[in-house]
């Protein structure tokens, strides 16, 4: 069964923290994704990665950061944590070429006070 | 850029009655459409894809959906909803012109399914 892990599925922190989210694949995906999930703005883009230490902005990059330091694990990094950024963090994988199914993880639900 | 359209926030359906949800999409070529169903407080599960051929395509759970390439619709059924599928629905596309999927998500659609 392919399997996306979320580490921590429920964070409280407060406003000025370092934030570390993780989130390992077991599938050898080369393609890894961080997404927002808001109620009525839908699930946007943080950050991608497409190799180890390549990484890519998506639409939302500003007050985040990511580390791909081996294939399988894909870090999320809130550098100073900020009330905005209370939200649902959802970490996916793919393969390379088209018409691969993304994968998703069960999410990480972040409240920052 | 592309972008995807989800109408409806919340449908509230009767168990047994059909379901159809709607999603339109902007994007200058045909692009690959996916719908995915997320439960409450789980990630997001893929119910469907569609890249070419047959316009309609046929998922999980006993959901289908239809492209129509004149509308800019790929509209999400079930002809009989289950208690089960209450649930937040995402309709997404990605581009053909990248090595894999990158893709944008639509605002969400939230069934009730009431008894």
């Amino acid at each position: 069964d392919v399997k996306v892990t979320q580490s921590s599925r429920y964070l409280v922190k407060r406003t000025g923290e370092k934030v570390f989210l993780e989130c390992v694949q077991d599938m050898d995906h080369e393609n890894m994704f961080w997404y927002r999930q808001d109620p009525g703005l839908g699930l946007r883009l943080i950050y991608f990665s497409y190799d180890v230490k390549m990484k890519e902005k998506g639409d939302i990059p500003e007050g985040y950061s990511v580390s791909r330091e081996k294939k399988e694990r894909f870090s999320l990094i809130l550098e100073s944590a900020s009330t905005n950024q209370t939200s649902m963090y959802l970490c996916a994988s793919t393969g390379q070429g088209f018409g691969n199914t993304i994968y998703f993880g069960e999410g990480s639900w972040l409240t920052v006070v | 850029a592309q972008s995807v359209t989800q109408p409806d926030i919340h449908i509230t359906v009767s168990e047994g009655a059909s379901l159809e949800l709607r999603c339109n999409y902007s994007y200058g070529a045909t692009p690959y459409l996916f719908w995915y169903v997320q439960s409450p407080g789980q990630g997001l599960q893929l119910l469907l894809k569609y890249f070419s051929g047959d316009t309609l395509v046929q998922g999980i759970k006993g959901f289908e959906a239809e492209f129509k390439r004149s509308q800019s619709s790929f509209n999400l059924r079930k002809p009989s909803v289950h208690w089960s599928d209450a649930a937040e629905y995402f309709c997404a596309v990605g581009p053909m012109t990248t090595g894999f999927q990158k893709l944008v998500f639509g605002t969400g659609t939230r069934l009730l399914v009431s008894p």
